[in-house]
């Protein structure tokens, strides 16, 4: 089955810098892989999808890339701002359904 | 939240007693899923289904069934709730079968 690694460490930056949070994953390369937003007591929100044959993929502040090579896809915030301080999950496709990481908890600091 | 709605928000139970819980949607979403998130494990399916009458199994379906009945509702139930089953459970709907999925609000189950 497909195994997912995200940092399980926080990532602490400053309002206004760059945050990157790493996704890996092992066995087969998905066809596609998703970026989900957590924040504390509520459900995850689908934020961006990015396919094997798309390298890169943004949407306002968020830029999503995605290395079938590397196996592994990095979730990019600039500018970023403390209301973006939440968990973020990557998801790919799994056996009839998503597998989701476990996180990685992004704070930002004003 | 795609109009998804789960209920109770909250419950304590005691081990041994059944336990059911609610998943609504309103978008006529074709799959639904069940997932309980647990510290150091992330989400994990338990159960989802992908038509009226048809589900299948997740990764940790042991301990609990579902049901749906209607489009609109998916049951999950608890036969005999035990400790180990003390978690946040979240129910999602999806258009198709593994792209976007959209959560609803959770429950989180105490089990004592």
């Amino acid at each position: 089955s497909q195994k997912i690694e995200q940092n399980s460490e926080a990532l602490n930056i400053q309002e206004g810098k760059t945050a990157t949070l790493t996704c890996n994953y092992t066995n087969y390369s998905p066809a596609y892989l998703q970026w989900y937003r957590q924040d504390p007591g509520r459900g995850p929100v689908f934020l961006l999808l990015i396919r094997e044959n798309e390298k890169e993929k943004r949407k306002e502040r968020l830029k999503v890339t995605f290395d079938t090579t590397l196996k592994q896809s990095l979730f990019h915030i600039t500018a970023s701002q403390p209301a973006d301080s939440a968990t973020y999950l990557c998801a790919l496709e799994g056996y009839s359904t998503l597998t989701f990481g476990k996180g990685t908890m992004l704070l930002v600091s004003p | 939240d795609a109009g998804i709605t789960q209920s109770p928000r909250h419950k304590v139970t005691e081990t041994g007693t059944p336990v059911t819980l609610r998943c609504h949607q309103t978008e006529n979403h074709r799959y639904m899923y069940w997932y309980r998130q647990d510290p150091g494990h992330g989400l994990r399916l338990i159960h989802y289904s992908y038509g009226v009458k048809d589900t299948d199994k997740g990764e940790v379906s042991d301990g609990y069934s579902v049901s749906r009945s209607k489009t609109e509702d998916f049951l999950l139930t608890l036969e005999s709730a035990t400790s180990s089953q003390t978690s946040v459970y979240f129910c999602a709907t999806g258009t198709s079968e593994q792209e976007t999925q959209y959560f609803g609000p959770g429950t989180r189950l105490l089990v004592l």
